[in-house]
């Protein structure tokens, strides 16, 4: 079964340096999503993007995130400048029609900033 | 805004029986409920969906009820077995926009 995949799984960085978290969504979708999970906590959502620009975005995603797909493949979150409660679990997902169908997510980059 | 939440933070269930998690929601303008089993160390894994003009739909061995009359959505696992044991969420949504919203989870651990 395709599946979306995401590196690295663990990423541990200084405050303040920013960060890459990459991801591979599955080829035929067109839809895709950041979400973070704070350790204990739920999930919650970053960022929806489709067409090459964002549909969507929470108060989380604030002017330190950027979201790109560099080229037909990769779909990367910046964190410019990297605070210590962004230390969460990122989950990137796709679906093929939005959410009229259902999301595939990422097995996660955990972040730790220190 | 709109808020999901579990009533339970952990279950526990003999295997082989039957058990049932909940989740209460608080935008009665909600179109959409999913819910995801997530395992440790994994990203959440969509098991089962249901629109808000349904008020059941099943799956192989879970069922999802949904009263829209007190904003109740349970996930119903029947014969449960070992590879059950996860965190389970109930998610909302509404047409109006494309994000999510996840309840807090409920842990449900499989007893031997």
């Amino acid at each position: 079964e395709p599946e979306v995949t995401q590196t690295p799984s663990h990423q541990v960085t200084q405050m303040g340096q920013e960060v890459i978290l990459r991801c591979v969504p599955i080829s035929n979708h067109l839809y895709f999503y950041w979400y973070r999970q704070i350790l204990g906590q739920k999930v919650e959502f970053l960022v929806s993007f489709y067409n090459n620009e964002i549909s969507e975005k929470s108060e989380i995603f604030d002017d330190q995130f950027s979201v790109e797909r560099p080229d037909g493949s990769n779909f990367t979150l910046k964190i410019r400048s990297t605070k210590l409660e962004d230390s969460a679990m990122y989950f990137c997902a796709s679906s093929e029609m939005g959410l009229n169908e259902k999301l595939f997510f990422g097995s996660g980059t955990q972040l730790s900033v220190l | 805004g709109e808020s999901v939440g579990l009533h339970l933070p952990t279950l526990s269930v003999q295997e082989g029986d039957n058990s049932i998690i909940n989740c209460a929601y608080s935008n009665s303008a909600s179109d959409y409920f999913i819910w995801y089993k997530q395992e440790s160390g994994k990203g959440p894994q969509f098991i089962i969906d249901i629109r808000s003009n349904m008020d059941k739909r099943q799956g192989q061995r879970v069922t999802v009820l949904l009263n829209k009359t007190v904003k109740h959505l349970s996930l119903q696992i029947a014969a449960t077995q070992p590879g059950d044991s996860a965190v389970y969420f109930c998610a909302g949504f509404n047409f109006g926009n494309e994000k999510l919203t996840f309840g807090t989870g409920t842990r449900l651990t499989i007893i031997p």
